[in-house]
């Protein structure tokens, strides 16, 4: 099956603790997206990438960082210094040009702190 | 900064009545899309409308597009249990058009 899998569901992160995020897609898509949703709201971009070993911040990349050493993958640590850290946190994918904007979503981890 | 906000910001009809909801946004867009989210879950897309499109249907699906009032609607006829979720609409605009901009939703339910 094509798709965007991320793990785990669930997260629990200690104080001062960093934990990292996981998202593989299969869809061959060259841009991937974080974004955070919390309770009741809508989703807001941590940080984006368009092409492997390029990424850019997005509105609210304090306390995160990414990587993108492979096409497939763009895991999310969230660091020590994100101080409020419970969201639930959504990574997406799409074609890379503008011949569509759709992107593809991951089933999401939820983020609880200890 | 949210760029879309959306109107109501929750909707409770009966199974089979029709349900609307409205997005509106501040700058010149590309394209607006609607997305889907069931409780728990991620984003489903649903429709896209490009900014020279004024209406656009897919099966029980309406969306239409003002760009002078910058606003948005999307209506969803013959409603049913299943259509139960919360409606996000997204912006995707001229300037780093790989982005889109999310707003706050309408959190939908249909009650049998």
């Amino acid at each position: 099956d094509g798709g965007i899998t991320q793990s785990p569901k669930y997260l629990f992160r200690k104080e001062g603790q960093n934990v990292t995020l996981s998202c593989e897609q299969n869809l061959n898509h060259d841009a991937m997206y974080w974004y955070r949703q919390d309770p009741g709201q809508g989703l807001r971009l941590i940080y984006y990438s368009q092409i492997v070993n390029d990424f850019q911040k997005g509105d609210i990349a304090e306390g995160y960082s990414v990587s993108r050493e492979k096409k497939e993958s763009f895991p999310l640590t969230v660091t020590s210094a994100q101080k409020n850290p419970t969201a639930f946190y959504l990574c997406a994918s799409k074609v890379a040009g503008g011949a569509t904007e759709t992107q593809y979503f991951g089933p999401g981890t939820r983020l609880l702190v200890l | 900064s949210q760029q879309g906000e959306e109107d109501p910001q929750a909707l409770s009809i009966q199974e089979g009545e029709n349900a609307t909801m409205n997005c509106s946004y501040k700058t010149s867009i590309n394209n607006l899309q609607w997305y889907r989210q069931n409780s728990g879950r991620g984003l489903v897309h649903l429709i896209l409308i490009r900014s020279n499109e004024r209406e656009k249907h897919s099966g029980r699906l309406r969306v239409t597009l003002d760009t002078s009032k910058k606003s948005s609607s999307l209506l969803i006829t013959a409603s049913r249990a299943a259509d139960t979720a919360s409606y996000f609409c997204a912006t995707g605009m001229y300037q780093g058009a790989q982005k889109l901009v999310f707003g706050q939703g309408t959190r939908l339910t249909i009650n049998p």
